[in-house]
């Protein structure tokens, strides 16, 4: 089945600690973007991708690197930088970036410090 | 500075009659709507779109209605169910913003049964 498979669904992590989320498709989409959610609140941006080897800052970007080494895959690191990290945070995809085309999600990452 | 609001952060509704969900927005410049709903702790989901073109788009029990004038969305859902209980996301792009999806805060939307 086509889809986007973000991993894990639930992650801890201890201050100081830089930790990976991972995200892949097989939908064989050009573009890929990584949003935060926090509670009452939008999608902000914080990345994303249209083309592999390619990605650009959102809205939210610092305390937070990507890389776009493949088509498939789009992960996600959270820095010791990120001064909140407490989140939930999701993965998406699009056919195309440059037209008007919907986005499909994945099921999300809960993200802890403890 | 919101350029997509969804002034309602809640919503109740009975079992079986319709639930119209608000947004609006400010740049005149968006040509393409979205809404989605989202569970707790999952993704998510595309429900329909609008293209500025247009005022209706219809699919099943959805409609959405747009009214570019007033810069606002709605979407009208009948009759509701109760597997309607969940957020709904509007979400805006425009071309000359490269297309960036612009969210609103979403509505929770309750059915009651």
């Amino acid at each position: 089945d086509g889809g986007i498979t973000q991993s894990p669904k639930y992650l801890f992590r201890k201050e100081g600690q830089n930790v990976t989320l991972s995200c892949e498709q097989n939908l064989n989409h050009d573009a890929m973007y990584w949003y935060r959610q926090d509670p009452g609140q939008g999608l902000r941006l914080i990345y994303y991708s249209q083309i592999v080897n390619d990605f650009q800052k959102g809205d939210i970007a610092e305390g937070y690197s990507v890389s776009r080494e493949k088509k498939e895959s789009f992960p996600l690191t959270v820095t010791s930088a990120q001064k909140n990290p407490t989140a939930f945070y999701l993965c998406a995809s699009r056919g195309n970036s440059r037209m008007n085309t919907e986005a499909f999600f994945g099921q999300g990452t809960r993200l802890t410090v403890v | 500075d919101q350029q997509v609001k969804q002034n309602s952060p809640s919503l109740s509704v009975q079992e079986g009659r319709i639930s119209i969900l608000n947004c609006d927005y400010t740049n005149s410049m968006f040509d393409y709507f979205l809404w989605y709903k989202k569970y707790p702790a999952e993704g998510p989901t595309f429900l329909i779109s609008i293209s500025s073109i247009k005022d209706k788009n219809e699919d099943g029990r959805f409609t959405v209605f747009l009214n570019k004038s007033a810069k606002h969305l709605s979407l009208h859902i009948v009759p509701s169910q109760p597997g309607d209980s969940a957020v709904y996301f509007c979400a805006a792009s425009a071309r000359d913003s490269n297309y960036q999806l612009i969210w609103g805060a979403g509505t929770k939307l309750i059915i009651k049964p």
